[in-house]
């Protein structure tokens, strides 16, 4: 039930896009995107409702296919504070409301 | 800093041993949730409380317990330890004990079991 994060790394100069996808077996209610950065807690990045639209904030975005399960984080124009790990936690329709299930993460570094 | 704190922030402990983490809510939020991190599954949700009230329970061992306390803080026990309890630990609260809200994470305890 764990989804699939893809892909596990990345590896950017400043500016360059990247996208990171997030599949998931189940049907899914919610999809949750967090960064950590090493050595320091997640931090939430946005959620993304069924029937909701797609999400945003700075060069940040993510869009969430109901038909597919799946999910995507955009990344555009990316800066050193993107590096980190990027995970998603998926909330499966036929559990609503019960916990997160969470990828194993996508490493981006970014360099100057 | 989200606002949550948690201690110790390593443990380092024997096998057999028991050892109880703590975390400490942010101001107002109600539901504390509990994570563990490993380099080959991720994060691991454990368990949830709202309101002292246990919520929801994922894959966790029946060597590990916790519970919420009136104040709200919550302590997470692990006993009868394993070499392969070594992990990151973390607590997250919400404001609310919707799934939905945004959980913000503490620092976490490094427990290493030797």
């Amino acid at each position: 039930q764990q989804p699939v994060q893809s892909p596990q790394a990345v590896i950017l100069r400043e500016g360059e896009d990247a996208v990171i996808n997030c599949s998931s077996s189940k049907a899914l209610y919610s999809v949750h995107w967090y960064r950590q950065k090493h050595g320091e807690a997640p931090v939430f990045l946005m959620i993304l409702l069924k029937g909701g639209e797609q999400k945003g904030h700075d060069k940040i975005s993510a869009s969430f296919n109901e038909k597919k399960q799946q999910s995507s984080l955009y990344l555009t124009a990316s800066q050193l504070s993107y590096s980190g790990t990027y995970f998603c936690g998926t909330e499966p329709a036929n559990q609503a409301g019960t916990a997160l299930i969470f990828g194993k993460g996508t490493t981006l570094s970014v360099s100057s | 800093d989200s606002g949550v704190t948690q201690t110790p922030k390593h443990l380092i402990t024997a096998t057999g041993q028991r050892v109880t983490l703590r975390c400490s809510p942010r101001s107002g939020d109600l539901s504390v949730y509990w994570y563990q991190q490993s380099l080959d599954q991720g994060l691991q949700f454990l368990i949830q409380y709202y309101n002292g009230e246990e919520r929801a329970k994922g894959n966790i061992l029946e060597r590990f317990s916790a519970q919420q306390f009136p104040d709200l803080h919550s302590e997470l026990n692990l006993s009868s330890l394993e070499l392969g309890d070594s992990a990151l630990y973390f607590c997250a609260s919400s404001v609310t004990g919707s799934i939905r809200d945004t959980q913000y994470f503490g620092p976490g305890t490094r427990l290493t079991v030797l």
